[in-house]
């Protein structure tokens, strides 16, 4: 089956410091979503980006689908920041639908 | 608009023991999905639904059993928990097709004794 990669698996910054987290997939994919898990365990949907660039606030994401790669930007960190970041990539499961392989996420702490 | 939610948010229970846990989303959303969430991992897919009356199995889907008798509830229930079920249930659904957007509940918390 198809494999996500994340890197770096786990992150320290300083409040105000920037960041790129990267996800490598070994397939292609139908589309990919970029979560944060805060330290509350909730799932937060940040992007949802098969290709291209997305920005949301201090978040940006560019996925390059035909070099198989997604990044997710942080710039200036706030401690609000910390917690789990996981890329998902939809892959066919069959009949009709498809499911969300996940990344093993990047653990960030942002420290004040 | 409360999007997806979970009950109940934590449950403890003794092997053997059986529970339901209850997801609905008031989205009109087609597709719904139960995933589970171990320590150190991702999420993984137990069942799925694409639409009222619809279930499918997923990739972990033995000790789990689901029904989608409404649209907008998608029920998980263990017949018999077993300490390996202890995990992080999240549920989550999708507009009309498989790749669309999942939109994901809080999470149920449970630990099996």
């Amino acid at each position: 089956g198809i494999q996500v990669e994340q890197s770096p698996p786990d992150l320290i910054l300083q409040e105000g410091a920037n960041s790129t987290l990267r996800c490598n997939f070994s397939d292609s994919v139908n589309n990919l979503q970029w979560f944060h898990q805060n330290p509350w365990g909730q799932l937060i949907n940040l992007f949802y980006i098969p290709s291209g660039t997305k920005q949301n606030g201090r978040l940006s994401a560019t996925t390059v689908a035909t070099e198989r790669y997604s990044l997710l930007y942080i710039s200036s960190s706030q401690t609000t920041d910390s917690g789990v970041y996981f890329c998902a990539v939809l892959q066919f499961f069959g009949g009709a639908t498809n499911k969300l392989i996940f990344g093993t996420g990047t653990l960030l702490a942002v420290q004040p | 608009n409360a999007g997806v939610t979970q009950t109940p948010k934590f449950r403890v229970l003794k092997t053997g023991q059986s529970m339901t846990l209850l997801c609905a989303q008031d989205m009109n959303h087609e597709y719904m999905y139960w995933y589970r969430q171990d320590p150190g991992m991702g999420l993984r897919l137990i069942h799925y639904s694409v639409g009222e009356g619809t279930t499918a199995k997923g990739e972990v889907p033995d000790g789990y059993n689901v029904s989608r008798l409404k649209k907008q509830n998608f029920l998980l229930g263990l017949e018999s928990a077993a300490p390996s079920q202890t995990s992080v249930y999240f549920c989550a659904s999708s507009p009309w097709t498989g790749t669309d957007t999942q939109y994901f509940g809080p999470g149920t918390r449970l630990t099996v004794l």
